[in-house]
């Protein structure tokens, strides 16, 4: 399967606990995007890297969040001292052209 | 970032054509025309893009008239796995991605 490939597919955490997801993109595609997605809405954008280079941060992302991307290939989202505000899924997307993203399915997290 | 309107949600019934409008009022000239698709707990997944008249491919045809403050995402002959949430996007590239509610389309049997 060469498609956006998201790890793990959900995940249950305590409040206060730190978390980290895995998104591997497309091979070859120079970039990726993370995003958020509550019950209801659209996707929000997160963060966007073009190689390993974050270029592009929301408001979102608070200070407890943080996204890598080393090497350019696979990135991680972390989030610090989780909070219940925090439960959703996080897509990761990626894009050689800029213009059609391939997504992964997500990961659903619950904050308890 | 231009914003875009479309309805909530729409209902149609199985084998019938489903028209979706989109305005987006803003466009910009570098500005291209993009449908997604989005079943529950999946990611979304693009269906068509454009940038003015006409553009067909397997799934969907999408109309966009001369002005380009909307356009109309057409799906021929709907089935019962086409309900899903469908979102228009404008931008002139990935990096202006932004989602708005989306339509929840549903079909019926």
């Amino acid at each position: 399967d060469t498609g956006v490939s998201q790890n793990p597919r959900h995940k249950i955490t305590k409040r206060g606990q730190n978390v980290t997801f895995r998104c591997d993109p497309i091979s070859e595609h120079n970039r990726l995007y993370w995003y958020r997605q509550t019950l209801g809405q659209g996707p929000e954008f997160l963060t966007y890297f073009q190689n390993e280079a974050q270029l592009e941060k929301s408001r979102l992302l608070s200070d407890r969040f943080s996204a890598e991307r080393p090497k350019g290939s696979f990135s991680t989202l972390e989030i610090q001292r989780t909070e219940q505000g925090d439960s959703a899924m996080y897509l990761c997307a990626s894009t050689p052209t800029g213009t059609e993203a391939f997504f992964g399915q997500g990961t659903r997290l619950t904050v308890v | 970032l231009a914003k875009t309107t479309q309805p909530i949600s729409m209902d149609s019934y199985e084998g019938q054509e489903v028209n979706i409008t989109c305005s987006h009022n803003n466009i910009a000239t570098n500005d291209y025309i993009t449908w997604y698709q989005q079943f529950p707990s999946q990611g979304p997944r693009f269906i068509i893009q454009g940038y003015k008249t006409k553009v067909t491919n397997e799934v969907a045809s999408l109309f966009i008239p001369a002005d380009r403050k909307s356009s109309t995402l057409s799906l021929p002959r709907v089935s019962l796995s086409d309900t899903a949430v469908y979102y228009c996007l404008v931008g002139g590239s990935a990096r202006q991605l932004t989602f708005g509610s989306g339509t929840q389309l549903t079909v019926l049997p």
